[in-house]
């Protein structure tokens, strides 16, 4: 199965951008790329998904380098909202089948 | 329209015993996925119910096992509980299998 390398963990001030990183060397062409964000004490929560072009939403943007190798999820202004792990998964299976690895824990500072 | 429910919110047994974790899928989602959050650790996949049927298995031992009513609502089913089952259990709901995964706040279990 695809698997993906992310930081342990990152710092960001409030209302400034955050890009995190995420690398996938072994994609494979059908493989779809999602960010979850788990907050404390909740179910993982949907942030955002894409296959080859870049993608935007009203939570974040996805940029998927040429080569799908790696990706950048960006949140355009933290908040103190946004401290969360934030896990970026391949689906490798045409069910679905999420395989979550250890995330980034995403600190914010006011 | 009302999210992923999940019930009991937290569930205490000691080893050897039995469990029943139930779901509730969001309205017009006809597909449950079932996760184990150990703590610090990322979800990992258990199986996959998708009308009524399992759709898909995750790396974990025949005592763990589920149902899928016609109203699209699931159970996990977990015999002879071992202590490495304490964990944060955690159920999916999806339009379809393959689509995007809606997650409930998960059962918070403690094996003793």
């Amino acid at each position: 199965d695809a698997k993906t390398t992310q930081p342990n963990s990152m710092e960001s001030n409030e209302e400034e951008p955050v890009h995190l990183p995420c690398n996938h060397s072994t994609i494979s062409g059908t493989d779809y790329i999602h960010w979850y964000r788990q907050l404390p004490s909740q179910g993982p929560e949907y942030v955002i998904h894409g296959l080859t072009s870049n993608v935007n939403n009203r939570m974040a943007s996805l940029a998927i380098a040429e080569d799908r190798k790696s990706s950048t999820l960006i949140l355009h202004r933290a908040t103190l909202r946004d401290a969360a792990v934030y896990y970026c998964i391949l689906s490798t299976d045409s069910w679905g089948k999420l395989q979550f690895g250890a995330g980034t824990q995403v600190v914010v500072t006011p | 329209e009302t999210g992923v429910t999940q019930s009991p919110t937290h569930l205490i047994k000691t080893r050897g015993q039995q469990v029943t974790l139930r779901c509730s899928s969001q309205s017009g989602h006809n597909t449950v996925s079932w996760y184990q959050q150990a703590l610090g650790q990322g979800p990992q996949f258990i199986f996959q119910y998708y009308r009524e049927e399992e759709n898909g298995r995750g790396n974990f031992p025949p005592r763990f096992s589920g149902l899928q009513f016609p109203n699209y609502s699931s159970e996990l089913n977990v015999n002879a509980l071992e202590l490495d089952d304490s964990a944060l259990y955690l159920c999916a709901s999806s339009l379809k299998t393959a689509d995007t995964q809606y997650f409930g706040p998960g059962t918070r279990l403690t094996v003793l």
